[in-house]
């Protein structure tokens, strides 16, 4: 079983939507949570983090984090043209080794 | 701001060659990580270090050897380049439990 698993999509959404990821893991221990987004040639760009259950709100994005059900999701309200990306699920395991899922590559239609 | 910075963009090499890729960060971070990235594959670790001297081995550590001689600076050593090690390769860095930063990453192609 990989560290971590995301929703491989592609998802695509029309713009003023709502584009849900999602994310799960497996090591019970992890501490902290990481959403990543990566334009076409990129390296990745952090976007939100969390590290206790219940969600954090960063303007349009919204982290949700779950321990008891290993799940982990970002929301992306009124998505826009620009949040067209590859976004990555990353989570730190209790050695503190960073663990990436394959990605979720979104598009917002005009 | 943090910054990492890989010491190539772009790389050619040959099959064969014994290749260098660094990287250093100024924020004085304990973790540093290499991964590669391939298409469909996501980012795969290579290796881990957690402080100078001291690596843990990734998902794909074969063919590869790490260098932590100072803290700043985490060196990924290709002992015999050959063709399927042809990705872009990424450089992080990290304080314990709190987020990575990348640098801009090498694209090494081996013919």
């Amino acid at each position: 079983q990989k560290e971590v698993e995301q929703n491989s999509g592609p998802l695509s959404v029309p713009e003023g939507a709502i584009a849900s990821l999602n994310c799960t893991y497996s090591d019970r221990v992890s501490q902290s949570f990481f959403w990543y987004r990566q334009y076409s040639g990129k390296s990745p760009e952090l976007i939100m983090s969390i590290y206790s259950n219940g969600d954090k709100e960063d303007g349009r994005f919204t982290a949700q984090l779950n321990k008891a059900s290993q799940y982990v999701s970002l929301l992306i309200r009124d998505s826009q043209p620009s949040d067209s990306a590859t976004y990555l699920c990353a989570v730190k395991t209790g050695a503190n080794n960073l663990f990436f899922g394959t990605g979720t590559r979104l598009t917002v239609i005009p | 701001d943090v910054k990492v910075t890989q010491s190539s963009r772009y790389l050619v090499k040959r099959t064969g060659e014994k290749v260098f890729l660094e990287c250093v960060q100024d924020m004085d971070h304990e973790n540093m990580f290499w991964y590669r990235q391939d298409p469909g594959l996501g980012l795969r670790l290579i290796y881990f270090s957690y402080d100078v001297k001291m690596k843990e081995k990734g998902d794909i550590p074969e063919g590869y050897s790490v260098s932590r001689e100072k803290k700043e600076r985490f060196s990924l050593i290709l002992e015999s380049a050959s063709t399927n090690q042809t990705s872009m390769y990424l450089c992080a860095s990290s304080f314990p439990r709190g987020e990575a930063f990348f640098g801009q990453g090498t694209r090494l192609t081996v013919v």
